[in-house]
């Protein structure tokens, strides 16, 4: 089955810099990339999400890039602020859509003022 | 638009007791998920439903756990009897069917198996 590695597992940036979380996959046949933001006693959100026939994808201050020849997909959040701080997950599904999404550990990110 | 639903948000029970869960997914969507998040974890999913048929439940420990969609809508999660390692927050999702569809999560049943 497929398995989903997302590093790191905690990042702590200032406000207004960029954050980074990385994530890979093993199944090549994996074609669809969501992220999702959960906050604190809340459901997971999608934020953004890529599928195969796409390396990059933008929507204001978030952005996600595909490597599928390295199976690593990243996202990046520009000009940080206070209400981006929460637990991010990276999933990879072979079904195109929901079904059969694989989540990685998450990343808790912190925004420091 | 009323999203997805879950009662109870928090359960306090001690172990070998049952406990069920409840889930009203946002109105329209055929596809109903079950997952299962631990601690610091990523969701793991137990269960999906494409209106009342259970089409994957190869995650869900049957032994003790069981689950329904009766009418293809609201769902119920049941655990009997619940054990100390069962403590985690059961997040239930919707989305509508096919390949590009998004699943929209619940804010989840926080369980606590003392």
């Amino acid at each position: 089955g497929e398995n989903v590695e997302q590093h790191p597992s905690t990042l702590s940036v200032q406000e207004g810099d960029s954050a980074v979380i990385k994530c890979t996959y093993s199944d090549s046949a994996s074609n669809y990339f969501p992220w999702y933001k959960q906050e604190l006693g809340k459901g997971p959100q999608l934020i953004i999400d890529i599928r195969s026939n796409v390396g990059e994808k933008k929507d204001q201050r978030i952005a996600v890039t595909l490597n599928k020849t390295a199976k690593h997909f990243s996202l990046h959040i520009t000009e940080t602020q206070p209400e981006d701080s929460a637990v991010y997950f990276c999933a990879a599904s072979s079904g195109g859509g929901a079904d059969g999404l694989t989540f990685g550990k998450g990343t808790h990110l912190i925004i420091q003022p | 638009e009323a999203g997805v639903v879950q009662s109870p948000r928090y359960k306090i029970i001690e172990k070998k007791q049952p406990v069920a869960f409840w889930c009203n997914p946002i109105s329209g969507h055929n596809t109903l998920y079950w997952y299962l998040q631990n601690l610091g974890q990523g969701p793991e999913l137990l269960i999906r439903y494409e209106n009342e048929e259970a089409v994957d439940d190869s995650q869900l420990p049957k032994d003790r756990f069981s689950a329904e969609r009766l009418k293809g809508v609201d769902s119920t999660l049941k655990i009997q009897p619940a054990e100390l390692g069962d403590s985690a927050v059961y997040l239930c999702a919707s989305s509508l069917s096919g390949s590009s569809s998004e699943a929209f999560f619940g804010q989840g049943t926080r369980l606590t198996v003392v």
